[in-house]
């Protein structure tokens, strides 16, 4: 069964801190990896991962892949109480239905 | 619209009623998913549809869940007979083209509430 684990479920920090978000898969026919940013009920879209060791960058946000070990981390450096949020990590499958498989999230909150 | 939208917004119903929920995909957007997210858990695939391709239904959790769609436009999800445990968050998203690209762009949601 494919599956996508994320972790910490739950992180707490100050504002100005630098964060690591964590998402693992095993999956058969992986494609792509994908990062979303969920603040109320549409996550919008941040990165999409295909290769291994190519780091996406925007603003404060970052992502690598590791295909490999089977995994991806999300970091947000300089937090602002505006990244508070739950981040989605969701796996694309080469597979006649392009769904997704989506990881259980992490709740990031930013205290002031 | 630039965006998915959805309606409605929220809905709330008593158990053993049909509901339906509707989704406008992004103009020119030939895929489009529909998914479910219960209270503090992540994105459960529902069904896919792929321009006039037969529908991929394999992530619906019984027969009283069913989804429609008409060409590459509006999209409806209606379940039938209603339980508690379809309380949720429905999730439309559509993407450029299921084979090119998996970026999805989603839509606000209906918050579904069974009583």
């Amino acid at each position: 069964e494919d599956k996508v684990v994320q972790s910490p479920l739950s992180l707490v920090v100050h504002e100005g801190d630098t964060v690591t978000l964590n998402c693992s898969y095993e999956v058969t026919n992986f494609r792509s990896l994908l990062w979303y940013k969920q603040e109320k009920k549409a996550p919008t879209f941040l990165f999409m991962l295909t290769s291994s060791g190519i780091e996406k960058k925007s603003g404060r946000l970052s992502s690598i892949l590791d295909k490999k070990e089977l995994f991806s981390i999300l970091n947000i450096t300089a937090t602002q109480t505006g990244d508070s949020a739950v981040y989605l990590c969701a796996v694309g499958l080469i597979q006649g239905a392009q769904k997704l498989v989506f990881g259980q999230g992490t709740r990031l909150t930013i205290n002031p | 619209g630039a965006g998915v939208s959805q309606s409605p917004s929220n809905k709330v119903t008593e158990k053993g009623k049909d509901v339906e929920l509707r989704c406008d995909p992004i103009s020119g957007h030939t895929a489009l998913y529909w998914y479910r997210q219960r209270l503090g858990q992540g994105l459960e695939f529902l069904i896919y549809f792929q321009g006039n391709s037969a529908p991929d239904k394999s992530g619906l959790p019984s027969d009283r869940f069913s989804a429609e769609r008409t060409g590459e436009s509006v999209s409806t999800l209606t379940i039938q007979r209603t339980q508690q445990e379809d309380s949720a968050v429905y999730l439309c998203a559509s993407s450029l083209s299921g084979v090119r690209t998996d970026t999805q762009y989603f839509g606000p949601g209906t918050r579904l509430t069974v009583l």
